[in-house]
């Protein structure tokens, strides 16, 4: 299906795990983002990528980990998962040209207990 | 500190009637503001944007309306209807930001039958 599209859509895992969410677009968009929503914060970017093998850190980076082998893929890791970085993290992506309209994928819903 | 403010966390408006919602930035080198619609369990969608060069950007029954030397810009939304029921998210951009976006915290829309 053509669009972006994240996994899982739900997690619960413990402190201290390792945690990856997933984020794919088939767009071949350049820029993505990965953002998380707190209740009172609205969006907070937490890292984005320009095109592959380019990240850089957003407004709240600590405790993430990015990467970007591929155009389509840019996952988002949780090295050691801490109940503060309970949220629900959305993965968007801008093609190069044109507007800086940002398309937002479904969302997943990250527990940690 | 925010740069892009929405004060009024919550809107309750009768169908059929206008609703306004209100956002501020701070930021001077922002150019571009958006408008985003979000669901429960969904990703934020694009609604409308508009330039720092206009004032004013139609489309349908959503109008966005920038005053640049208020640093302040609203959405009106005629007539309102039941669907239109969110959580509405400003956002701004600003040239050599890399795309990036800066959001507001959100105003969730309550449109009564």
């Amino acid at each position: 299906d053509a669009g972006i599209t994240q996994s899982p859509r739900y997690k619960i895992t413990e402190t201290g795990r390792q945690v990856t969410l997933m984020c794919h677009q088939t767009w071949s968009h350049s820029y993505m983002f990965w953002y998380r929503q707190d209740l009172g914060h609205g969006l907070r970017l937490i890292y984005y990528s320009a095109a592959a093998d380019i990240t850089d850190k957003g407004e709240v980076p600590d405790g993430y980990v990015v990467s970007r082998s591929k155009t389509e893929n840019f996952p988002l890791t949780l090295e050691s998962a801490t109940r503060s970085q309970t949220s629900v993290y959305f993965c968007a992506s801008s093609p190069t040209s044109g507007e800086d309209t940002q398309y937002f994928g479904p969302g997943t819903r990250l527990t940690v207990l | 500190d925010q740069q892009v403010k929405q004060n009024s966390p919550s809107l309750s408006v009768q169908e059929g009637r206008i609703s306004i919602l209100n956002c501020d930035y701070t930021n001077s080198m922002f150019d571009y503001f958006l408008w985003y619609k979000k669901y429960p369990a969904e990703g934020p969608t694009f609604l409308i944007s508009i330039s720092s060069i206009k004032d004013k950007n139609e489309d349908g029954r959503f109008t966005v309306f920038l005053n640049k030397s208020a640093k302040h810009l609203s959405l009106h939304i005629v007539p309102s209807q039941p669907g239109d029921s969110a959580v509405y998210f400003c956002a701004a951009s600003g040239t050599g930001s890399a795309r990036q976006l800066t959001f507001g915290s959100g105003t969730q829309l309550t449109v009564l039958p």
